[in-house]
């Protein structure tokens, strides 16, 4: 089973700035990685997939990089509506389809 | 606009049996791969299952294995999740997810229902 790393486990960042997240997977997943958003009281949300591609309707300020075993999620400008919990995934090797522990960026 | 709703959720008494469902809409849901996914009270995400298309496959996490199933009827456009020999551990909302990409396994998880939480307790 792909061990996902996510660091840090809390992100604090003032509206504005930029956020950057981390995901490590424990061997190679190639580019078959994703970014999901979750509010609380909702269900998660896709922002990327393919390491890099934002889904549909996904604001430009958010990216995504890496491949292999190093991923990055940056936020390049915090907006109010951006603070949440962030997870990462791989889809390279299944089953299980396996998920990070999750980063929250809250509020500085 | 795609939609998952799923239902079936509630309070059930340890080694109990609980059916979970999740109707689909908006798209051809013969044509996807589905999952579900559950989520324990302030935790994070952790993959239970997926089926094909057909469902003719399928697959489960180790900590369901041999107690949940997963299964479709595509005339009904619908998803379900036999649980059984539930254990408190298995307390959780529960998340129905369509695969992005209809024509790989290798895809991401691109629209979710709202979720049906499951609680077991004595």
């Amino acid at each position: 089973e792909i061990v996902m790393t996510q660091s840090p486990a809390t992100l604090s960042v003032s509206p504005g700035e930029r956020a950057t997240l981390s995901c490590r997977a424990s061997q190679s997943v190639s580019s078959n990685f994703a970014w999901y958003q979750q509010k609380p009281g909702q269900a998660p949300r896709l922002l990327i997939y393919g390491a890099s591609t934002r889904a549909t309707g996904i604001p430009a300020r958010f990216s995504g990089s890496g491949s292999g075993t190093e991923f990055t999620l940056t936020i390049s400008s915090l907006q109010s509506e951006d603070f949440a919990v962030y997870y990462c995934q791989q889809y390279n090797n299944w089953p299980p389809w396996t998920f990070g522990q999750g980063t929250k960026v809250e509020i500085k | 606009q795609v939609q998952l709703v799923e239902s079936g959720g509630g309070v059930v008494q340890p080694g109990r049996s609980l059916r979970l469902s999740c109707v689909a809409s908006a798209f051809t849901f013969s044509n996807y791969v589905m999952h579900w996914v559950r989520q324990a009270p302030g935790k994070g995400l952790e993959w239970v299952a997926v089926i094909s298309y057909d469902g003719n496959n399928q697959y489960y996490a180790d900590s369901v294995k041999g107690r949940f199933t997963i299964s479709r009827d595509n005339s009904k456009n619908t998803l379900y999740l036999q649980m059984n020999s539930l254990r408190a551990e298995d307390t959780a909302v529960y998340y129905c997810a369509r695969h992005r990409d209809s024509t790989s396994w290798y895809s991401s998880l691109d629209s979710w229902g709202q979720g049906t939480l499951v609680t077991v307790s004595s």
